[in-house]
C-alpha cells in the first residue's frame, strides 16, 4: 500500500526564523512528488520534483527530492504570518489514473 | 485560480439521506477527482473520472457513488448519508498524464454535516 507520511505534524515558529518541513514515501514506482499549501480554503499547488527535477526554489521556499532516501524537504527562510498554513506533500506512483497519495499535512503557526 | 466551482458550499443534513456534491469546471480538463479531508488523515481519494462516464474507485468509496455525463461535471453523491462522513470534500481536476502534466488543482471544498 502506497504510504506518505510527514513531521512534524505541528510546528509554531516566530516571524524570521527557518523551517524545514519532511515528507518520507513508500510507493510502488515513483513518478512525482508534489507540494501544496492549504490556507482556509482550497490546497495551491507550490512545486512539483521528479526523477529529473529534483530541487526547486521559489522566493523564500525552496524543495528537495531524495530518491535513494525516498524522502522530500521543503524549507521556508525568513517566515513570515503569511507562511501559516497546512503544508501537504503528495506522491504520484506511477499508473493509470493520474493520482495522488497525499500525507496528513504540517501544520505551521508563524507568530509576530 | 483554476476553474473549478462546488457547490454547496456548506451543507447540514440528517442521517439517512440522500445528499448530492457538484464539481463543475471551465478548463476541459480530462480528469477529475473527489476527495475527503478529515483531521489527521489529509486528502484522501473518493473516487475519480478519466473521461465521460469512465469513473473508478478510489481508497475510500464504500458509501459513496459518482457520475459524470459531461466533461464539466462531476457529480458525487451519498445515497445514505451517515454521520461518518461529515468531513470537507474537494473537487480536484488535471490536464494529461504524462511526465511533464500539470498538478491537480483543487475547489474551495464544501463542507458537509450529517447529524
Amino acid at each position: 500500500e502506497d504510504k506518505v507520511v510527514q513531521s512534524p505534524l505541528s510546528l509554531v515558529v516566530h516571524e524570521g526564523d527557518t523551517v524545514t518541513l519532511n515528507c518520507s514515501y513508500e510507493v510502488t514506482n515513483f513518478r512525482s512528488l508534489l507540494w501544496y499549501k492549504q490556507e482556509k480554503k482550497a490546497p495551491t499547488f507550490l512545486f512539483m520534483l521528479t526523477s529529473s527535477g529534483i530541487e526547486k526554489k521559489s522566493g523564500r521556499l525552496s524543495s528537495i527530492l531524495d530518491k535513494k532516501e525516498l524522502s522530500s524537504i521543503l524549507n521556508i527562510t525568513a517566515t513570515q504570518t503569511g507562511d501559516s498554513a497546512i503544508y501537504l506533500c503528495a506522491v504520484r506512483p506511477m499508473e493509470y489514473g493520474n493520482k495522488l497519495v497525499f500525507g496528513a499535512g504540517t501544520i505551521l503557526r508563524v507568530k509576530s | 485560480d483554476a476553474g473549478i466551482t462546488q457547490s454547496p458550499r456548506h451543507k447540514v443534513t440528517e442521517t439517512g439521506t440522500p445528499v448530492t456534491l457538484r464539481c463543475h469546471q471551465t478548463e476541459n480538463h480530462r480528469y477529475m477527482y473527489w476527495y475527503r479531508q478529515d483531521p489527521g488523515h489529509g486528502l484522501r481519494l473518493i473516487h475519480y473520472s478519466y473521461g465521460v462516464k469512465d469513473t473508478d474507485k478510489g481508497e475510500v468509496s464504500d458509501g459513496y457513488s459518482v457520475s459524470r455525463s459531461k466533461t464539466e461535471d462531476f457529480l458525487l453523491t451519498l445515497e445514505s448519508a451517515t454521520s461518518s462522513q461529515t468531513s470537507v470534500y474537494f473537487c480536484a481536476i488535471s490536464e494529461r498524464e504524462t511526465e511533464s502534466n500539470q498538478p491537480q488543482h483543487f475547489g474551495d471544498g464544501t463542507r458537509l454535516s450529517i447529524l
